[in-house]
């Protein structure tokens, strides 16, 4: 298995322009999260799917963010306008139902806003 | 909501033995995840307990107590390769890890 791959794996782009991030999780896997990860704030869940639904985006910073899961093998996190301070490492995970404490991580996306 | 406390930093030589504590509050708990994350690599899962007790996976064994809301993780015969960030998580209602500031593991020769 490729494991779970995401694109791009480097984003720079300027303040004020659509920013979208992509994710194909591992085949079968149920549950697909989408992380943040700074060093400020650490590592924060953004948002959830389970089956292509979204299950909690209680995370997800503000407007600027969406989120959706169109299919099960593809999941895309956009931000629009973007902003210096959602500069981080975007990851995500996916996970079968029956192991859901040992997520599968991509190799995340650094996006760097100036 | 849920927080998680852990040590920010450690250092110790190759060969020795790290114990990384994690300490945690929470409802709902299910159980504590520990992940290494290398510098620009993804973290990646490493132990679960999902009862109280030792999990012994190689040189890694995680330990968990819920009545004490604490946990560790420790290292064995410490290598270069070691070197990493390591996570504590905590998995409780909702099917979502939330995952602890890290530890640096710092190994020397």
């Amino acid at each position: 298995d490729a494991g779970v791959i995401q694109s791009p794996r480097h984003e720079v782009t300027e303040m004020g322009q659509e920013v979208t991030l992509r994710c194909k999780p591992i085949s079968g896997h149920d549950y697909l999260f989408w992380y943040r990860q700074t060093m400020m704030r650490g590592l924060e869940l953004l948002i959830y799917f389970n089956n292509n639904v979204p299950i909690d985006d209680s995370g997800m910073p503000e407007d600027r963010f969406s989120a959706k899961m169109p299919n099960a093998s593809f999941s895309t996190l956009k931000i629009q306008p973007s902003e210096p301070r959602d500069s981080a490492v975007y990851f995500c995970a996916s996970s079968p139902v029956d192991r859901l404490y040992g997520y599968t991580f991509g190799s995340g996306t650094r996006l760097t806003v100036v | 909501g849920q927080s998680l406390e852990q040590p920010s930093e450690v250092t110790a030589v190759e060969g020795a033995i790290v114990q990384i504590n994690c300490t945690y509050q929470t409802s709902g708990f299910y159980g504590l995840s520990w992940y290494q994350q290398h510098d620009g690599g993804a973290p990646t899962f490493l132990s679960y307990n999902g009862l109280d007790g030792l999990e012994e996976t190689g040189r890694f064994s995680s330990f968990l107590s819920r009545s004490d809301s604490y946990g560790y993780l420790l290292l064995q015969e410490l290598q270069m390769k070691d070197s990493a960030s390591y996570f504590c998580a905590v998995k409780a209602a909702g099917n979502k890890l939330t995952f602890g500031g890290g530890t640096r593991v710092l190994v020397k020769p």
